[in-house]
C-alpha cells in the first residue's frame, strides 16, 4: 500500500502569511494526487487535482507543486476563510489512500 | 449541477446490517467510476470501496473486504454499498463520491449497542 505522510498535523499562521502544507508518498505516485479542503460539518471539497491543477471556483491564491515524492499545497497570502482541514489523497493505485490531515488555524 | 445525496444512515447494532444509497444527478452516472469514504468523528479520511462504470469491477480496502459490498443501478443513477457485520470502527460518515471530485453531503453510520 501507498502511504501518505502529511506534514505538520497542525498549524497556526497569521493573516496574509505563505502557508504550505505537504505530503510525502512512499511510492511513486506520478502526479495522482488531490488536495482537500475541509471545513467543520463540511464535506470535503476538491481544491488540486492531478498534483498541479486548480480546481474550479477555487481562488488563485491556492496552488499545488511536486519535488520528487513531495507533494505541496501553498496559499500564497492566507485569507480568513482559509481555516480548516486540509487533507491529501493518491489515487495512482488500490488502495486509495490519504494523509493525516493538517488543521490549519489562524493566529 | 452535479449532485449526490445519501440516505440510509442510522444507529445500529454490532454485528447487524445497513445499506447506504445515493442519488446522483446532473452528470451521465454510466459514464463515471464511483466510491465511497469515510470519515470517523474528529478522525482523517478513509477509502472504503469503489466500482467502475459499468460495475463489473470493484475495490476495497482490507479494512472492510467481505463485509461491504459496493454496487450500483445505472437505470436508477443510484449507488449503494452494503455493510454486513458492522462493528463500532465502522461509525463514520459515509460520502459518495464521483472519481474523488464530487462529493455528497455525507450520511451519519453509528454502530452501537
Amino acid at each position: 500500500d501507498i502511504q501518505m505522510t502529511q506534514s505538520p498535523s497542525s498549524m497556526s499562521a497569521s493573516l496574509g502569511d505563505r502557508v504550505t502544507i505537504t505530503c510525502q508518498a512512499s511510492q511513486d505516485i506520478g502526479n495522482n494526487l488531490i488536495w482537500f479542503q475541509q471545513k467543520p460539518g463540511k464535506s470535503p471539497r476538491p481544491m488540486i487535482y492531478y498534483a498541479t491543477n486548480l480546481a474550479n471556483g477555487v481562488p488563485s491564491r491556492f496552488s499545488g507543486s511536486r519535488s520528487g515524492s513531495d507533494y505541496s499545497l501553498t496559499i500564497s497570502s492566507l485569507e480568513s476563510e482559509d481555516m480548516a482541514d486540509y487533507h491529501c489523497l493518491q489515487y495512482k493505485q488500490y488502495p486509495l489512500t490519504f494523509g493525516s490531515g493538517t488543521k490549519l488555524e489562524i493566529k | 449541477e452535479v449532485q449526490l445525496v445519501e440516505t440510509g444512515g442510522g444507529l445500529v447494532q454490532p454485528g447487524r446490517s445497513l445499506k447506504l444509497s445515493c442519488v446522483a444527478s446532473g452528470f451521465t452516472f454510466n459514464n463515471y467510476w464511483m466510491s465511497w469514504t469515510r470519515q470517523a468523528p474528529g478522525k482523517g479520511l478513509e477509502w472504503v470501496a469503489s466500482i467502475t462504470n459499468s460495475g463489473g469491477s470493484t475495490y476495497y480496502p482490507d479494512s472492510v473486504k467481505g463485509r461491504f459490498t459496493i454496487s450500483r443501478d445505472n437505470a436508477q443513477n443510484t449507488l449503494y454499498l452494503q455493510m454486513n457485520s458492522l462493528r463500532s470502527e465502522d461509525t463514520a460518515t459515509y460520502y459518495c463520491t464521483r472519481a474523488q471530485l464530487n462529493w455528497g453531503q455525507g450520511v451519519m453510520v453509528t454502530v452501537s449497542s
